[in-house]
Order: C-alpha cells, then structure tokens, then sequence
C-alpha cells in the first residue's frame, strides 16, 4: 500500500508571499499525483493533475512539480482566498485505487 | 455545466444502512468513474471506492469491502452509495466525484450522523 506524507501539517504563511508544500510517496508513483484544495465547508477542488497540469480555471500561481516520490506544490504569491487546506493524492489506473495525503493547512500569519 | 448533486443529510443509529444518491448532470455520465470519498469531522479525506457507470465495475478500499455496495442508473445519470453495519465513527460527510485518475468535478457532500 502506497503511502502519502505531506509536510508541513501547518504553515503560517502572510498574503503575497510565496509558500511551497510537500507531498512524499512511499514508492514510486511516476506523475500520478494530483493536489486538491479544500475550503471549510467545501468540497475539494483539483488544481494539479499529472503532478504538473493545471486544472481547468486554475490561476497561474498554482505550479506543480515532480516526479517519483517527491512532489511540491507551490503558489507563488499567496491571495487571502487561498488559505485553505491542501491534499495530495495518487492515483492508481487499475485496479482503481486514490490515496491521499493528510493534508496541509495553509493560515494566515 | 457539469453538476453533481448529491442526496441530504442522513441521521442513523448504530448497525442501520445508508444510502447516497449522486444525480450528475452536463456530461456524458457513462464517460467517467465515479468515486467516493469521506471526510470525518476535523479530519482529512479518506477514499472508499470508485465505479464505472460505464460497465457497472467497482473497486473498494480493502477496509471497506464487504460493507459498501456502488451501483449506477444510467438511464438517470445517478450514482449509488450503500453502507452498511453502521458505526459511530463512520459519522462523517460523504462525498462523489467525477473521474478515473483525478477528480475534477464533486458533490456537495452528505453529512451521515450515526448516533445511538
């Protein structure tokens, strides 16, 4: 079973900084990782699919990278509505199988 | 445009089933999987299990396995969550979601209560 561990689980972070969060595999996974964001209350919204696509309607300040097991997702200056939480997940083809990272609090500083 | 619309708010005791219901709307509803994921109070997302609407084929996560049934109407461009032997800690809000790698588009999400 594949693992997802994303750090920090907490970053204090002001508006129009720029803020990179992690997300590490267990094993290798290739690029079959997407990066989620999810307002209280909400549903998660994808903004990364294939570790570095920006979702449809997704601002260029979202940027994915990576490949294997280590991945970052980096918004390069912070809006007010973007503090949220952020998860990671892999995908699986088949059989289909999804897991997700525990996920990182973005908050206001 | 592409909506899912998922059933409301469910209140269970202990050992009783469940079902959601996911009505979609704005795309072709046999072109993508349909998965369903969990998100207990303060806690992160838990992924239970995925459907094609296309061929009827499912795949759970193991823990869940046994207790879960998916199923579609495709006439209805509805997907189906069963759960059942009820817990309390399987309090928590309910999601679907469209897709077969990630999942662009989501319900509103379900709040399920299970309490004695």
């Amino acid at each position: 079973e594949i693992v997802m561990t994303q750090s920090p689980a907490t970053l204090s972070v002001s508006p129009g900084e720029r803020v990179t969060l992690y997300c590490r595999a267990s094993q290798s996974i290739s690029n079959t990782l997407a990066w989620y964001q999810q307002k209280f209350g909400q549903a998660p919204r994808l903004l990364v699919h294939g570790a570095s696509t920006r979702a449809t309607g997704i601002p260029a300040r979202f940027s994915g990278t990576g490949s294997g097991t280590e991945f970052s997702l980096t918004i390069s200056s912070l809006q007010s509505e973007d503090f949220a939480v952020y998860y990671c997940q892999h995908y699986n083809n088949w059989p289909p199988e999804y897991t997700f990272g525990q996920g990182t609090k973005l908050e206001i500083k | 445009q592409v909506q899912l619309v998922q059933s409301g708010p469910e209140v269970k005791k202990p050992g009783a089933s469940m079902r959601v219901s996911c009505k979609t709307s704005g795309y072709s509803f046999i072109n993508y999987g349909i998965t369903w994921v969990r998100q207990a109070p303060g806690q992160g997302l838990e992924w239970m299990g995925w459907i094609s609407p296309y061929n009827g084929n499912t795949h759970s996560a193991q823990r869940f396995q046994g207790r879960v049934t998916l199923t579609t109407d495709t006439s209805a461009s509805i997907a189906y969550m069963e759960v059942r032997s009820l817990r309390p800690d399987d309090t928590a809000v309910y999601f679907c979601a469209r897709g077969n790698d990630a999942f662009d588009m989501w319900g509103q999400g379900t709040m399920l209560t299970v309490s004695s």
